[in-house]
């Protein structure tokens, strides 16, 4: 199994609070992904980074950031965060030239 | 932007028999990846089985093979044999050959394994 851990696993906030996720990587991979997925949907990028402190955003970046100051560290922030970012969140990691990305066990998000 | 679409979103199989799970996409790309995801309860994302856009040939992993249709942007999955512990959301998945390698997902398919 790929070294890919997401922490915390479970957490539960309150709307308006500051939130972050944390993935790390035992693997020395290039990419790194963070994705959300809500019920009856696949996957869905919020942001990914190809290097450190090179980082870019998907398709459902409003309202999240992320930073990468370690190649094995990659965290996600909500700033304020909403009901609608309840949500399971995937981090994922894929060595440059590899097909398979690796992803972790996902973080279950609860913003009551 | 590419797009995904699964269009069954629960399907179900007798044990022993084979199941083939729907999936079309539109890119304007012409090197690009395919998979197939296995999500069973525990949320782990599996890599099932990928397909190279410019391979005609197509993927066989076990149980499990593709019928990829470049021109109509068809990448369906077949399980023979179908198995008990085959039960989970399926995904469709496309990765583009550039740009970071993003992922675009379809919703998913729900298999359901009946005894």
């Amino acid at each position: 199994d790929a070294g890919i851990t997401q922490s915390p696993r479970h957490k539960v906030t309150e709307t308006g609070t500051p939130v972050t996720l944390r993935c790390h990587q035992t693997e020395n991979h290039r990419y790194m992904y963070w994705y959300r997925q809500d019920p009856g949907h696949g996957l869905r990028l919020i942001h990914y980074s190809y290097g450190v402190k090179d980082t870019d955003k998907g398709e459902v970046s409003d309202g999240y950031s992320v930073s990468r100051s370690k190649t094995e560290d990659f965290l996600l922030t909500l700033e304020s965060a909403t009901s609608s970012q309840t949500s399971v969140y995937f981090c994922a990691i894929r060595e440059a030239g590899a097909y398979e990305q690796y992803f972790g066990p996902g973080t279950r998000l609860t913003v009551t | 932007a590419q797009t995904v679409t699964q269009s069954q979103p629960e399907m179900s199989v007798q044990e022993a028999e084979t199941v083939t799970l729907s999936c079309t996409y539109d890119t304007s790309e012409s090197d690009y990846y395919l998979f197939w995801y296995k999500q069973p309860p525990s949320r782990q994302m599996i890599l099932v089985i990928r397909q190279e856009a410019y391979k005609q040939q197509n993927a066989t992993e076990n149980r499990f093979s593709v019928n990829f249709q470049k021109a109509a942007k068809s990448f369906s999955l077949k399980i023979s044999d179908s198995q008990l512990g085959d039960a989970a959301m399926y995904f469709c998945a496309y990765r583009s050959y550039t740009n970071a390698g993003k992922s675009t997902f379809g919703d998913g398919t729900t298999l359901t394994v009946k005894p």
